[in-house]
C-alpha cells in the first residue's frame, strides 16, 4: 500500500531562521513526489515536484530513495511561508496511477 | 486561464438528505479527479476520469456516492443518502492528458466544505 507520512503536524520557526518539513514514503515501486502548499484562504496548489529539480520560493526538496524521504527546507523563513504544507505521491505509467496520496499536513507557522 | 471552480463552497444538509457537487474543469483538461478530507484525516482519493469515462474508482467509500461526467466536461458528485461521517472539503482536481515524460500537474478547486448534520 502506497503511504505519505507527516510526522510534524505543527512547526513553528521564527522569521529568517532555516525550516525543515518532513516527509516519508512507502510505495512500491518508482514513485512521483509532490509537496502542495495551502495558504489561507487559498486553494491547494503545487509548490514543486521531484522530477523538476526546481527552487520555488526559496523551497528545495530532494529525493532520497534510500531513506524514502521527500523532506522540504528553506534556508532563511519568511513570514508569507505561513501555510499548511502537504506531501503526496503517485504512480507512473498511467491508467489508475495517477492518483494522489496525501500526507496528513503540517502547519508551518513563521513568527516574526 | 480560469482555474477549476466548484459549486457550492458549503453545503448544510440533514442525514437522510441527497446534496449534489459541482466541478468544471479547466478547459481542455481530460483528467478530473475527486478528493475529500474528512477532519483530522488526510485528502483521500475518491476517483479519475479520463474524459466521460471512470478510470479509477478505487476510493469512493460506498455506494451512497455517485460521480458522473457526462459529455466529459463538467462532474457531479451526489451523495444519496448523506450520513454523519460523509461530512468534510470535498476537492475536485483537473490535469491535462500525461505524457510519457512526467505527469500532468493537477490544479485543484477551491473545495465544498459539506456539514451532514
Amino acid at each position: 500500500a502506497q503511504r505519505v507520512t507527516q510526522p510534524e503536524k505543527l512547526l513553528s520557526v521564527f522569521k529568517g531562521a532555516p525550516v525543515e518539513l518532513k516527509c516519508n514514503y512507502s510505495y512500491s515501486g518508482s514513485p512521483e513526489l509532490f509537496w502542495y502548499v495551502q495558504y489561507s484562504r487559498q486553494r491547494l496548489q503545487l509548490l514543486l515536484r521531484h522530477i523538476s529539480r526546481e527552487s520555488i520560493k526559496g523551497f528545495t526538496a530532494d529525493l532520497n530513495k534510500g531513506e524514502t524521504s521527500f523532506h522540504l527546507k528553506k534556508p532563511f523563513a519568511q513570514e508569507e511561508d505561513s501555510a499548511m504544507y502537504y506531501c503526496a505521491l503517485s504512480g507512473r505509467g498511467g491508467g489508475s496511477n495517477y492518483k494522489l496520496t496525501f500526507g496528513k499536513g503540517t502547519l508551518l507557522t513563521v513568527n516574526p | 486561464e480560469a482555474g477549476v471552480t466548484q459549486f457550492p463552497s458549503h453545503s448544510v444538509i440533514e442525514k437522510g438528505q441527497t446534496v449534489t457537487l459541482r466541478c468544471d474543469p479547466i478547459s481542455g483538461h481530460d483528467n478530473l479527479y475527486w478528493y475529500r478530507r474528512v477532519m483530522g484525516k488526510e485528502i483521500k482519493f475518491l476517483l479519475h476520469f479520463v474524459k466521460e469515462s471512470k478510470q479509477d474508482e478505487s476510493g469512493m467509500p460506498n455506494n451512497r456516492f455517485l460521480a458522473e461526467r457526462t459529455g466529459g466536461t463538467y462532474s457531479t458528485l451526489k451523495v444519496q443518502p448523506a450520513e454523519l461521517e460523509d461530512s468534510g472539503v470535498y476537492f475536485c482536481a483537473s490535469s491535462r492528458e500525461a505524457g510519457l515524460a512526467g505527469e500532468g500537474e493537477q490544479f485543484f478547486g477551491p473545495g465544498t466544505r459539506l456539514t451532514v448534520l
